[in-house]
């Protein structure tokens, strides 16, 4: 079974400054791995994903995350957030293999400040 | 990218009735979708796997007789919250896959006085 342990659950940062979200997982097998945002009261939106090749990749709003094997790591980064950043942040992990269902991290709760 | 739309979006029903929320795939076909459930500050939890034209799987602990998944057909798929309780009241999401990428309602949000 795959598990998703989100490190944080709540990251305030001041407008303009980086920020990174981090993400650990747990899995026997090779696994695709995303980060999702979600802004109160509706579903969630894919910021990037990491299925293979470049461990580091780059996704929407600015964002970026970089797999790290060794470290069973995928955290996300921004260098310069904004207001419209403030949101909640998932990991998630699936496999290669079977029905393919998402396991999500506890979701981190990330707050920009002026 | 691939668009899945819920409805509706805000329900609220009396304890003890039923509450249906339908799933769709808008411009795909979906032979499988997940509907998940968000209590508030928490993560989401995968209910149930939904398979057009078969049983769905549900996830340890749900109950499939008080959560009932039909999905007949490639486009749709409904959940059934039967004789409501206030403790169903929560946020339900479903999704789709298409090409390798899981692509999400805009959730339900279910609130049972």
């Amino acid at each position: 079974a795959q598990s998703v342990t989100q490190l944080d659950s709540q990251v305030p940062v001041f407008e303009e400054a980086p920020v990174e979200l981090r993400c650990n997982y747990s899995s026997s097998v090779s696994v695709y791995l995303f980060w999702y945002v979600q802004y109160p009261n509706q579903g969630l939106q894919l910021l990037l994903k990491y299925l293979s090749g470049s461990t580091l990749v780059k996704g929407i709003n600015g964002f970026e995350a970089e797999f790290n094997k060794s470290q069973t790591s995928f955290h996300l980064r921004k260098p310069s957030v904004h207001i419209s950043d403030t949101a909640e942040y998932f990991c998630a992990v699936t496999t290669l293999q079977g029905a393919q269902k998402l396991v999500f991290g506890q979701g981190t709760r990330l707050t920009i400040n002026p | 990218g691939a668009v899945v739309s819920q409805h509706p979006s805000r329900v609220i029903c009396k304890s003890g009735t039923s509450v249906k929320i339908e799933c769709r795939s808008l411009d795909f076909q979906a032979t499988t979708m997940f509907w998940y459930r968000q209590f508030p500050k928490q993560s989401l939890m995968l209910m149930a796997t939904s398979n057009e034209g078969s049983k769905a799987t549900y996830e340890q602990g749900v109950e499939k007789d008080k959560f009932l998944i039909n999905h007949a057909s490639l486009t749709l798929s409904t959940l059934t919250v039967t004789s409501a309780h206030p403790e169903d009241s929560s946020f339900y999401i479903c999704s789709a896959r298409a090409g390798g990428e899981a692509f999400f309602g805009q959730g339900t949000r279910l609130t049972v006085v």
